[in-house]
């Protein structure tokens, strides 16, 4: 398997422009992770999904943000509006017991 | 409410000596906890895990850590440190396979020469 894939790796985005991240987890694994990472929070899970159920979403910052995972395959993460605070690393992972990272992607919003 | 502490933002120590990365929680029940390291510029990699059994935990690049109820911790160590360990350590824990998995603040490792 090649692992948790992550699209795209690098997004530079305009303030107001809606953003889409995009993540393939494992094969099989049944739970799936967004978190965001920045210097001054740290690794903080916005939403996790099981049997691409949403089941907690109380670290979604705003309603700006929104998770959607329509089949085992695949889910996005979306911004909009995006605003220059959402400027991040964002990571999606996958778990079976242990979880497995993609390797992130870096959001710039100008 | 489930939380992981992780006391020391960065840990020096010099090459060859052993090192700990102090990690305790706070959960009601029995967690399954881990360590994750991250080099710069990519994403958490899977070190070790503890589910249930011995309370010394094997994992890859020669980590080990020790569960200790009592004292709710989970200290990361190994006997002799490579520069090549200096990265971003993080604990985490979860109730179960199906549950979130949460993470601590994460603590820098410098391993000098």
């Amino acid at each position: 398997d090649a692992g948790v894939i992550q699209s795209p790796r690098h997004e530079v985005t305009e303030m107001g422009q809606e953003v889409t991240l995009r993540c393939k987890p494992i094969s099989g694994h049944n739970s799936l992770f967004w978190y965001r990472q920045t210097m001054m929070r740290g690794l903080e899970l916005l939403i996790y999904f099981n049997n691409n159920v949403p089941i907690d979403d109380s670290g979604m910052p705003e309603d700006r943000f929104s998770a959607k995972m329509p089949n085992a395959s695949f889910s996005t993460l979306k911004i909009q509006p995006s605003e220059p605070r959402d400027s991040a690393v964002y990571f999606c992972a996958s778990r079976e017991e242990v979880a497995f990272f993609g390797q992130g992607t870096r959001l710039t919003v100008v | 409410a489930q939380s992981v502490a992780q006391p020391e933002d960065q840990v020096n120590v010099a090459e060859g000596n052993p090192l700990t990365v102090k990690c305790t929680y706070s959960v009601s029940g029995n967690p399954y906890l881990f360590w994750y390291v991250q080099y710069p510029n990519r994403g958490l990699q899977f070190l070790l895990k503890y589910i249930t059994g011995d309370n010394l935990v094997k994992g890859s690049y020669g980590f080990e850590a020790e569960f200790n109820k009592s004292q709710t911790s989970f200290h990361l160590k190994k006997p002799s440190a490579l520069v090549s360990d200096s990265a971003l350590y993080f604990c985490a824990l979860s109730m179960g396979s199906s549950y979130k998995l949460i993470f601590g603040s994460g603590t820098r490792l410098l391993v000098r020469p």
